[in-house]
């Protein structure tokens, strides 16, 4: 699975929308870029995933780069429960191994009022 | 309400004890993970399992054990032979590899 690259840290305003980058530029055509969240001291929880076509459910939209090589997770107006560290990361959904998720030091978003 | 389980949330021990750590879930899911998280890290794979009665190493598996007897049920055993055993322990299920996974609360387990 392709390695992921966040920032270690981020602030946002309460009620702004918070853009999280990351890059994967050695992702392969086959894999899909999934988001999930961790509050503190919580089980992550899943955010969003895609595959080239940008996505958007009730938490959140992903745009994907034309090239694939980076994303952004944009959550459109930040609360303070959006406070915790948001995982990028990088699989094969078909085929794939063991289904299991390789995370990575996430960035840590603090949403501030 | 549907969802995964674990108990419990915090866990002592003593150096030298084995321990279980329990993770139910009511989902229906075929596939169960455990993840070990230390402070500041991400999420290492211990062990996991596709399906009833079978379960596969992860990436640390020295020192664990696991079994899977019921599909809704996957408990995770830390042996005496685990080094470095305190951490958060994390465990996920999913419906297939094709789908997200579902994480549990977390139990953190501390060893003196």
């Amino acid at each position: 699975d392709a390695k992921t690259t966040q920032p270690t840290s981020m602030d946002c305003a309460e009620g702004r929308a918070a853009n999280l980058p990351c890059n994967h530029s050695t992702i392969s055509g086959n894999e899909y870029v999934y988001w999930y969240r961790q509050i503190h001291s919580q089980g992550p929880q899943y955010i969003i995933h895609g595959l080239k076509n940008n996505e958007t459910n009730e938490m959140a939209s992903l745009i994907i780069t034309e090239d694939r090589k980076s994303s952004t997770l944009i959550l459109p107006h930040a609360t303070l429960r959006d406070t915790a560290v948001y995982y990028c990361i990088v699989r094969v959904i078909y085929g794939g191994s063991q289904g299991n998720l390789i995370f990575g030091k996430g960035t840590k978003l603090s949403v501030k009022p | 309400d549907g969802g995964i389980t674990q108990s419990p949330k915090y866990l002592f021990r003593k150096e030298g004890q084995n321990v279980t750590l329990s993770c139910e879930q009511n989902l229906n899911h075929d596939a169960m993970y455990w993840y070990r998280q230390d402070p500041g890290q991400g999420l290492r794979l211990i062990y996991y399992s596709q399906i009833v009665n079978d379960f596969q190493k992860g990436d640390i598996a020295e020192g664990y054990s696991v079994s899977r007897e019921k599909k809704e049920s996957f408990p995770l055993t830390v042996t005496s032979a685990q080094k470095n055993p305190t951490a958060f322990y994390l465990c996920a299920s999913r419906v297939g590899p094709d789908y997200e996974q579902y994480f549990g609360p977390g139990t953190r387990l501390t060893v003196t």
